[in-house]
């Protein structure tokens, strides 16, 4: 079946360093979007990507759908103690699939 | 109101009980997902109701029962549930369909789950 992986599984950085995480597809996408979920809560939707190489950026953080829509990539500059979590990817083709996230620690 | 809530916010029940989780939201959303996720594992759709009509069931089991009694409403209900049952699990809902049975997956909204052990 279709599998959507993520790596790293873990990261820790020091508050102050730059974070990304990367996401695989194992088949093709027609968009990926990228969700963040703090400890002991609920998956908060940060943005969906549609067009093969898309780049959006939220303030620190740069979204990027890979030009044959099966890898996707999230980098967050300049980490703060705020952006603690995991963070998940999760594609399209006919359905939702999360993929195995990434879960970031950010030390003060 | 951009919020999805989910009662009970947790829910201990032995393996011979029944007990049903609820969800509900009021955005207008067509389109509503259970999902279970195990500690420190992705979200695992489960069931897809769209316009009150089930559109994807997981290979659920049937111990596992969806019911959608209007556009704001979602239950899960429960019984004879296993220990390997117990999880966080998870509402959602989202607009945007791109036909009347299969929703468009745009942005979803997560109500704070239910956390369930099966004794």
């Amino acid at each position: 079946g279709q599998q959507v992986m993520q790596i790293p599984q873990y990261q820790h950085v020091q508050e102050g360093e730059d974070f990304t995480t990367y996401c695989n597809s194992s088949t093709t996408l027609s968009n990926i979007q990228w969700y963040k979920q703090r400890p002991g809560g609920h998956p908060v939707f940060l943005i969906q990507l549609v067009k093969s190489g898309e780049v959006k950026k939220q303030k620190r953080l740069t979204f990027q759908f890979g030009e044959a829509k099966k890898n996707s990539s999230l980098h967050i500059t300049a980490t703060q103690t705020t952006d603690v979590g995991t963070y998940f990817c999760a594609g399209d083709p006919d359905k939702l699939i999360f993929g195995t996230g990434t879960r970031l620690q950010v030390f003060p | 109101d951009t919020e999805v809530t989910q009662t009970p916010k947790h829910l201990v029940m032995g393996m011979t009980n029944k007990k049903s989780l609820k969800c509900e939201q009021h955005m207008g959303h067509r389109a509503m997902y259970w999902y279970k996720q195990k500690a420190k594992k992705p979200p695992e759709l489960m069931f897809v109701y769209s316009y009150e009509k089930l559109s994807i069931n997981e290979s659920v089991p049937s111990r596992f029962s969806p019911e959608c009694p209007n556009s704001s409403l979602l239950n899960l209900h429960l019984h004879a549930l296993q220990p390997e049952d117990s999880a966080l699990y998870l509402c959602a809902s989202s607009q945007g369909l791109r036909g009347r049975t299969i929703p468009s997956y745009n942005e979803q909204f997560f109500g704070p789950g239910t956390r369930l052990t099966v004794l």
